[in-house]
């Protein structure tokens, strides 16, 4: 089974900009078989999908980010990043990534999460 | 837009049957998923593609999908089985969470 790392800055001040990376072992990021997934979840709230992108390079981005978010993969490292400017206290979550089954749309694999507060 | 709608709590009695429901439109033309959600932890899925289990997830668990609803079921509740549910599903390139529903076994 795959597994996820995420890794990236604990605290931030507002109007920064976030950059989170995540690690994939266990397999290759170039599969045809995931989309390669950010979700956050506010404290206390329920969970938030950032966006999505393909080995491919094809992006899926939730509509109330994509004025600030930017996914991208690293094939040579094995890892996807995500970048989010203009942060602000409604940024502040726990920030995970996830591989989604290109068929069936579903989470295989989480990452332990990392939490970001601005 | 589409959407999914759970109840935001669920209470069992240990041994009874539990069932969660997450709603939205047409969803039983499309897979949804179940994840749990224990506090300080990352999410696990339960259920996949409506019904399928993972490979470690107790036979207790069980899911059904039909027109505009999806059921989560667990038969037998067990107080470990208390946690956050989640629903999912995928439309036009896009992921939908349900809100959530926190389970507690009384």
């Amino acid at each position: 089974q795959v597994q996820l790392q995420e890794s990236g800055p604990g605290l931030m001040k507002p109007s920064q900009t976030l950059s989170l990376t995540c690690t994939v072992s266990g397999g290759s990021i170039s599969s045809a078989d995931y989309y390669w997934t950010w979700i956050r979840q506010p404290p206390g709230k329920g969970l938030e999908w950032i966006g999505n992108i393909y080995y491919s390079g094809s992006t899926y981005y939730n509509p109330s980010l994509k004025s600030r978010l930017t996914i991208s993969v690293d094939t040579s490292k094995n890892q996807f990043s995500l970048n989010l400017t203009s942060m602000t206290a409604a940024d502040t979550a726990v920030y995970y990534c996830a591989n989604m089954y290109s068929s069936s749309y579903y989470f295989d694999s989480w990452g332990q999460g990392t939490l970001v507060t601005v | 837009s589409f959407e999914l709608t759970q109840p935001p709590s669920v209470s069992v009695s240990p041994g009874q049957t539990a069932s969660i429901t997450c709603s939205g439109d047409k969803l039983g033309k499309k897979y949804a998923s179940w994840y749990q959600q224990k506090p300080g932890q990352s999410p696990v899925l339960v259920l996949y593609r409506d019904y399928e289990r993972p490979s470690g997830i107790p036979e207790r668990f069980s899911g059904s999908n039909s027109g505009e609803t999806a059921t989560l079921t667990i038969s037998g509740t067990q107080a470990v089985d208390e946690a956050d549910y989640y629903c999912q599903a995928w439309d036009r390139f896009t992921v939908f969470f349900g809100g959530g529903t926190k389970l507690t076994v009384l």
